[in-house]
Formats: structure tokens, sequence, C-alpha cells
């Protein structure tokens, strides 16, 4: 599985954008790139996925670079419920490969 | 909508003691998956069943086991507990797609082991 680097913290502003970044220099053709999150010990929560393309949710949007190298999660209006360890995990079926996340502190 | 359900939520035993975690996956989830996640630390894969069979195995200790049964339910057994497997145990479930591409996985609460 692809190795992905984040930031380790962000702060964003309530109600503003919050965009976190994720390199995945090494992924490889048939890897997804996933999003998910985990609030204060509760079990991680799916947000988006993709493979080449933008994608968009009711939680987020996804934006993928063409080299596929990189990519942004877009939160478009963060609340305090947002706070929380953002991971971007790069893989292909079946498990998912946690590595250091971003933790996201949403401020009022 | 049903949720993943990881029972019990607490447990507390004694170094050397025994313990069994269970996880009832979303209905009609063909898939279940454990996490071990330590204090301060990010979750990590131990171990996966797909239609009752193992489909994949991580960092998972020679002294843990797993099964899923005819309901798919899933169970992981402990024994000979270590303080170092005190943790938050995640169960997730889901249904691979007909590729078996990718999948979004479902995450139950957790249940927490403290190991004295």
């Amino acid at each position: 599985d692809a190795k992905t680097t984040q930031p380790p913290s962000m702060d964003c502003a309530e109600g503003r954008a919050a965009n976190l970044p994720c390199n995945h220099s090494t992924i490889s053709g048939n890897e997804y790139v996933y999003w998910y999150r985990q609030i204060h010990s509760q079990g991680p929560q799916y947000i988006i996925h993709g493979l080449k393309n933008n994608e968009t949710n009711e939680m987020a949007s996804l934006i993928i670079t063409e080299d596929r190298k990189s990519s942004t999660l877009i939160l478009p209006h963060a609340t305090l419920r947002d706070t929380a360890v953002y991971y971007c995990i790069v893989g292909y079926g079946n498990k998912l490969v946690f590595g250091a996340g971003t933790i996201l502190r949403v401020k009022s | 909508a049903a949720g993943v359900i990881q029972s019990p939520r607490h447990l507390i035993k004694e170094k050397r003691e025994t313990a069994t975690l269970k996880c009832y996956p979303i209905p009609r989830h063909d898939t279940v998956y454990w996490y071990q996640q330590g204090p301060g630390q990010d979750p990590q894969f131990l171990i996966s069943f797909y239609e009752k069979m193992q489909s994949d195995k991580g960092s998972i200790p020679d002294r843990f086991s797993a099964q899923q049964f005819s309901d798919y339910h899933s169970e992981l057994n402990m024994s000979s507990l270590e303080l170092g497997d005190s943790a938050l145990y995640f169960c997730a479930s889901s249904l691979l797609t007909s590729g078996g591409d990718y999948n979004e996985q479902f995450f139950g609460p957790g249940t927490r082991l403290t190991v004295l």
C-alpha cells in the first residue's frame, strides 16, 4: 500500500472551508484515495473516496491532482463538530492502513 | 440505519487472562475487519474475513485468533493478555463491490480493553 503524508495539525475558523492536503506520490494506478475521520476515540467514519476524478458528496469534496500524487479534502463550511483526526488512506480492496493523520481544530 | 455492534463496550482483565470481543456487522455486509488502536496511536489493522474465510492478516499477535460465523458475526479471542494489549478494538464491516476493488468500511463504537 502506498504511503501518505499529511500535516500533523491544522486550524480552521467555524463557517470557513477547511482544506486538508495529502501527498501520496507512490500511489499505483489501481489504488483509491480514501478519507476517514475519527472524532475523539469514536470509530473512524468514512468521508469520501476517489480514483482519478474529483468527487463530491454531502460531507465533503475530494480534489485529486491529474498525476494522482496528491489530493485535498475540502469541508466547505466547517463546524465545531468537524474537529477530529482526518486520515488520508491509499489502497486497493481490503484493509485500511492508517498513517498519521491531520488533527483539524475548528475554532469559533 | 443499523450500525456495527460491538460487545462488550468496556472490558477489564488481569494479565494472563483471556478475552473475547464480539462484532455484529451491518446486515447483508459480507466482510468484517478488526483494528487495534493503542493509547495515542492510530488504528492498526489486525485481520479480516470475507464470507467467513480469513481474507487478510496484519500485525496480529499469535496469542490472538478470530473467526467469522455463519451468521456473519465475528469474534476476536485474545489469550495470555499483556499490559500492552490495553487498547481500543474496532470492528468494521463492508459490502465488497462486485469487482472487489474498493469498499467503504463502517466502524463500530469499539471495545475498550484494559489489562491490569
